[in-house]
């Protein structure tokens, strides 16, 4: 069974601070996804990675891929409030021929003052 | 705004009834695809169309049913609704179901069965 798993579920952050996200995925697909959703709202794409030793940024957020260890990072560099919301990453079921997606369960990001 | 567009945005119905959530994709996008999110189950791929054509099925039930028209909207039929159908149901589409897409998703439609 394909499995998507994120850790933390949840982290609470000081602004100014760094951490990261971690995506582990059991299925060897070279294609990622990450999204976020603000509470109450739609999702919102953030990035896709398609090939092993992507990396792509966008503001203060920079995510990468490794498909061999079959993990991608999210790395959030001196968090604002802004950046409060759920991230959700997300693989092909079908390795990438389709574009139908798992998600993780998603980590609740809490940026406090 | 994604330009994916979802009608209606809230429903409320009974337990044994039948609703029909309404997805229109983004102009010049081919595939939909229909997601369920449940604070237990999570986010789950329920189905994906494919320019008029069933391309995949994920995690969707008998009772649930869906269909692309000729102008590319979806409608995701729910029948005999129990309880535990209440939940988020977004649609999302995409230009081709290549994988390596990016997937817009609709704002949702929340069903509350009681």
């Amino acid at each position: 069974e394909l499995k998507v798993e994120q850790n933390p579920l949840f982290l609470s952050m000081q602004e100014g601070k760094n951490y990261t996200i971690y995506c582990n995925y059991s299925t060897t697909s070279d294609r990622l996804y990450w999204y976020r959703q603000d509470p109450g709202k739609s999702l919102e794409s953030l990035f896709v990675l398609l090939s092993n030793g992507a990396v792509k940024q966008e503001g203060r957020l920079m995510a990468s891929l490794d498909t061999k260890a079959r993990l991608s990072t999210l790395h959030i560099t001196a968090a604002v409030h802004d950046l409060s919301a759920t991230y959700f990453c997300a693989v092909d079921i079908d390795g990438g021929s389709q574009g139908n997606l798992i998600f993780g369960k998603g980590t609740k990001l809490s940026v406090k003052p | 705004d994604s330009g994916v567009t979802q009608t209606p945005k809230h429903l409320i119905t009974a337990t044994g009834q039948r609703v029909t959530l309404r997805c229109s994709p983004r102009s010049g996008d081919l595939s939909v695809y229909w997601y369920q999110q449940s604070l237990d189950q999570g986010l789950q791929f329920l189905i994906h169309y494919y320019n008029g054509e069933e391309r995949a099925k994920g995690n969707i039930l008998e009772r649930f049913s869906a269909q692309q028209f000729p102008d590319l909207h979806s409608e995701l039929n729910l029948s005999s609704l129990e309880l535990g159908d209440s939940a988020l149901y977004f649609c999302a589409s995409s230009v081709a179901p290549l994988g390596g897409e990016t997937q817009y998703f609709g704002p949702g439609t929340r069903l509350l069965v009681l």
